[in-house]
């Protein structure tokens, strides 16, 4: 049982290149999560899918982008990387949206030059 | 939004000494989970617990949400324990969804 899984683990992006970062669960689980960790910030919600075919904004989704694929796969897109978007990305993903723990993915160590 | 507060942000142990991590927040919640970040950077589960106390070995969680507070002791630390944890807490974002909120975390370091 794999849980979540990202890919990939490491990506160095020059300024204004474009990359999809994938993600998949194989919990059965409806929603799904894109976080981002800074130093000292915490993590920080980008988008998050409360069920297949839904999708919404976070607390910062500005210079990103995500599609649901299907209830195992939740992708986010950065269209022009800047170096701002330089972090580490994580996935997660919970039974519902409501009241049930989040697991998640290993993280995606990004870095924009 | 909820604010969600960790202490102390920074913690230093002696192997084999115990130690209390604080987690408030600033409004009523869903529920409320414990992470440990190790030093590879994976995040951990250790603990859902909207409310009431749990134990795990060595660590136990205790959380009192009509306070707005909970609470992660660690006993007997050793140096595996090292790393990050972070406070979680689910409350209402707005707009019919929820959102999981975290802490800036507390960084422990377990010393030999």
């Amino acid at each position: 049982n794999a849980g979540v899984t990202q890919t990939p683990k490491f990506q160095v992006l020059k300024t204004g290149q474009s990359m999809t970062l994938q993600c998949a669960q194989d919990m059965n689980h409806n929603s799904m999560y894109w976080y981002r960790q800074d130093p000292g910030m915490g993590l920080r919600l980008i988008y998050y899918s409360a069920s297949e075919g839904t999708t919404d904004k976070g607390e910062v989704p500005n210079g990103y982008n995500v599609s649901r694929l299907n209830k195992r796969e939740f992708s986010l897109r950065l269209e022009s990387a800047a170096p701002s978007q330089t972090s580490v990305y994580f996935c997660a993903s919970s039974h519902t949206q409501l009241n049930t723990e989040a697991f998640f993915g290993q993280g995606t160590r990004l870095t924009v030059v | 939004g909820i604010q969600v507060e960790q202490s102390p942000p920074d913690l230093i142990l002696q192997e084999g000494a115990n130690s209390t991590l604080r987690c408030n927040f600033s409004d009523s919640v869903n529920n409320l989970q414990w992470f440990h970040q190790n030093p590879w950077g994976q995040l951990i589960n250790l603990f859902y617990i909207p409310s009431g106390t749990k134990q795990n070995g060595r660590l136990s969680a205790t959380t009192v949400a009509t306070e707005r507070y909970s609470l992660l002791y660690i006993s007997s630390s050793q140096t595996t324990d090292s790393g990050v944890y972070f406070c979680a807490v689910e409350g209402y974002s707005g707009a019919g969804s929820y959102q999981l909120t975290f802490g800036k975390g507390t960084k422990l370091s377990v010393i030999p």
